[in-house]
């Protein structure tokens, strides 16, 4: 596609809910990141993917939250029991290759509110 | 962590003014990435510059790897610059793409 999309644009769930987050990156890029950015801040980074495995998820704040990216293409965003400090936009992005220092283009988000 | 202090916070301009934009970071970085925010919250990537200076039309950043510093110019502002921009750094330590954002600077243009 022309851009990174993600879906849904918005998600309110209630605690403890399950939720998904869908991000397909730009046609062609091998590199998917996932951040997160609560109101007035930067986003902060979560996870790394180079092709289908997580070369680093030090940013996922606990195992509550789990990501896949099962073809090297798509990646979804999995959250359990969700909780009100969870509310944040989630941003996708995605860069040409990883290992070259390459800018990343983001996603519009997923602002998901949990109440 | 690596610590990136961005200012001013908040910068409120006229229309067609000049302004300077800072990021300060406190370690080796091989990477830097400037971003405008816009007011829908799309993030759009205007520079890569772990050093050097580049332009590209109205804005052009200059990065001082060395001193670890970054600025942002902005010039002959326009209604449409308004927004949040960010800078975000990358250790030299680090894996790629996990980038530290700072707290960005709110920038307002007037008519």
């Amino acid at each position: 596609g022309a851009g990174v999309s993600q879906t849904p644009s918005n998600k309110v769930t209630e605690k403890g809910k399950y939720v998904e987050l869908r991000c397909d990156p730009i046609s062609g890029h091998t590199a998917l990141y996932w951040y997160r950015q609560s109101l007035g801040q930067g986003p902060e980074f979560l996870i790394y993917f180079q092709g289908t495995g997580a070369a680093d998820d030090s940013g996922l704040p606990n195992d509550r939250f789990f990501a896949v990216r099962p073809e090297g293409s798509v990646s979804t965003l999995k959250i359990q029991r969700t909780e009100r400090g969870d509310s944040a936009v989630y941003l996708c992005a995605s860069s040409l290759e990883a290992g070259t220092r390459e800018k990343l283009f983001f996603g519009s988000g997923t602002q998901l509110s949990v109440l | 962590g690596i610590q990136v202090e961005q200012s001013p916070p908040d910068l409120i301009l006229q229309e067609g003014a000049n302004s300077t934009l800072r990021c300060n970071f406190s370690d080796s970085v091989n990477n830097l990435q400037w971003f405008h925010q816009n007011p829908w919250g799309q993030l759009i990537n205007l520079f890569y510059i772990p050093s050097g200076t580049k332009q590209n039309g109205r804005l052009s950043a200059t990065t001082v790897a060395t001193e670890r510093y970054s600025l942002l110019y902005i010039s002959s502002s326009q209604t449409t610059d308004s927004g949040v921009y960010f800078c975000a750094v990358e250790r030299t330590t680090d894996s790629w793409g996990k980038l530290q954002f700072g707290a960005g600077t709110q920038v307002v243009v007037t008519p």
